[in-house]
């Protein structure tokens, strides 16, 4: 089993809508999470950051943790054409590295 | 947020070349890492460094090598390109930001080995 599970998706999403993306990890230690947004053929950009339980907005991006349940979703809001991208979930190991996700695929469709 | 720079941003060579993928950062960040990816595939770390001096392999195993001999220089070396060695490689460096590092990437370097 992977350390960090995300469904590879595509998650298609009519424009407007709120987008839900989905990820569970398996270090019950892990204190940080990140997620990322990678646009076909760019590195990846860090959009979010997580550390306790609970949500943390930014504009229209919301992160959600529980670290019990051991799950960090990403809700993106008013979904937009410019959301079209693949959105990956990060969590560090016991020496800092970060574990990334498969990656999640997102289409936003007009 | 770091600037991270990558250089070239895409190279062709031939079979059996040597080749060096520059990558620097300007902010004093101790942990840098080179990524390996596909299109349409998993990130492969394959070299990271907490420090001047300190390599080491990644979780994906690479012919290519790296070095740390400056905190903002992190180059990797393939001694002879093989058209496996195709791919996208990307570096990226942590800063630490209220307690936890927070890692930010290069722009890549696409490496196509014909």
């Amino acid at each position: 089993q992977k350390e960090v599970e995300q469904n590879s998706g595509p998650l298609s999403v009519p424009e407007g809508a709120i987008a839900s993306l989905n990820c569970t990890y398996s270090d019950r230690v892990s204190q940080s999470f990140f997620w990322y947004r990678q646009y076909s053929g760019k590195s990846p950009e860090l959009i979010m950051s997580i550390y306790s339980n609970g949500d943390k907005e930014d504009g229209r991006f919301t992160a959600q943790l529980n670290k019990a349940s051991q799950y960090v979703s990403l809700l993106i809001r008013d979904s937009q054409p410019s959301d079209s991208a693949t959105y990956l979930c990060a969590v560090p190991d016991s020496w800092g590295k970060l574990q990334f996700g498969a990656g999640t695929q997102v289409v936003v469709t007009p | 947020e770091a600037d991270i720079y990558q250089t070239p941003r895409y190279l062709v060579i031939g079979t059996g070349k040597k080749i060096t993928l520059e990558c620097s950062q300007t902010m004093g960040h101790d942990k840098m890492y080179w990524y390996q990816q596909d299109p349409g595939m998993e990130l492969h770390l394959i070299h990271y460094s907490y420090g001047v001096n300190s390599t080491e392999k990644g979780d994906l195993s690479s012919e290519s090598t790296v070095s740390r001999i400056r905190t903002e220089h992190f180059p990797l070396t393939l001694e002879s390109a093989r058209p496996s060695h195709t791919s996208q490689y990307l570096c990226a460096s942590s800063e630490l930001n209220r307690g936890q590092y927070e890692q930010y990437f290069g722009p890549g370097t696409r490496l196509t080995v014909t």
